[in-house]
């Protein structure tokens, strides 16, 4: 158990709609990533928030978004799904704001889009 | 943008067996990493490498950390069943906006 928490573990929705996945850093960990995980792309990072604000981005869509909440816990938002976003996301934190220190991974929401 | 090449892609191997993959890129990495997934669940990290030539073990895994900065391997002793699942490599960049960037992973299969 690595102690970052993700609900839901599997979502399901159709094309168009709008989902919010959620995400519990681990105790004392500042910082929380977002990643993308499908069959042909691997693993690839959305957005990163330390403390509140957004930290660095990596190929998220301007449908989607992502916040950081006062305590810690993020979300991130997609909108007009498409039946391509149908993939898992993970979480990982860390406790400093440089990409340089290690990342634990939460256990991943599997989004399918119909 | 970064790249890291991992290979193989996949490993079919007997319980017992050692077993090797590496990760290459033509960019320079501060800091590499090995990571353990296994089905529906998130990659846990197996080991973290932080200097150019360091070598390091977690049990039955070692993994070295590249003179030139641009590679890695990882090592698995006397393989055994649980071994089984998708083993990433990963690479944080040097200066800039620092980010992970992931292999796309070796399938690991072990035969009891």
């Amino acid at each position: 158990d690595s102690g970052v928490t993700q609900t839901p573990k599997h979502l399901i929705t159709a094309t168009g709609q709008r989902v919010t996945l959620r995400c519990s850093p681990r105790s004392g960990d500042l910082s929380v990533y977002w990643y993308q995980q499908s069959l042909d792309q691997g693993l690839q990072f959305l957005i990163q928030y330390y403390n509140g604000e957004e930290r660095a981005k990596g190929n998220i869509l301007e449908r989607f978004s992502a916040q950081q909440f006062p305590d810690l816990h993020s979300e991130l938002n997609l909108s007009s799904l498409e039946l391509g976003d149908s993939a898992l996301y993970f979480c990982a934190s860390s406790v400093g704001s440089s990409g340089s220190e290690t990342q634990y991974f939460g256990p991943g929401t599997r989004l399918l889009v119909l | 943008g970064q790249q890291l090449n991992q290979s193989p892609q996949s490993m079919f191997i007997q319980e017992g067996e050692d077993v090797s993959m590496n990760c290459t890129s033509s960019s320079i990495f501060n800091t590499w990493l090995w990571y353990k997934q296994d089905p529906g669940e998130g990659p846990v990290l197996l080991i973290a490498l932080y200097k150019a030539g360091e070598l390091t073990s977690n049990g039955r895994l070692t993994a070295q950390f590249g003179i030139t900065r641009k590679d890695s391997f990882l090592n698995i002793s006397a393989s055994i069943p649980s071994d089984v699942g998708i083993y990433f490599c990963a690479g944080i960049t040097q200066g800039g906006s620092e980010k992970l960037v992931f292999g796309k992973g070796t399938k690991l299969t072990v035969n009891p």
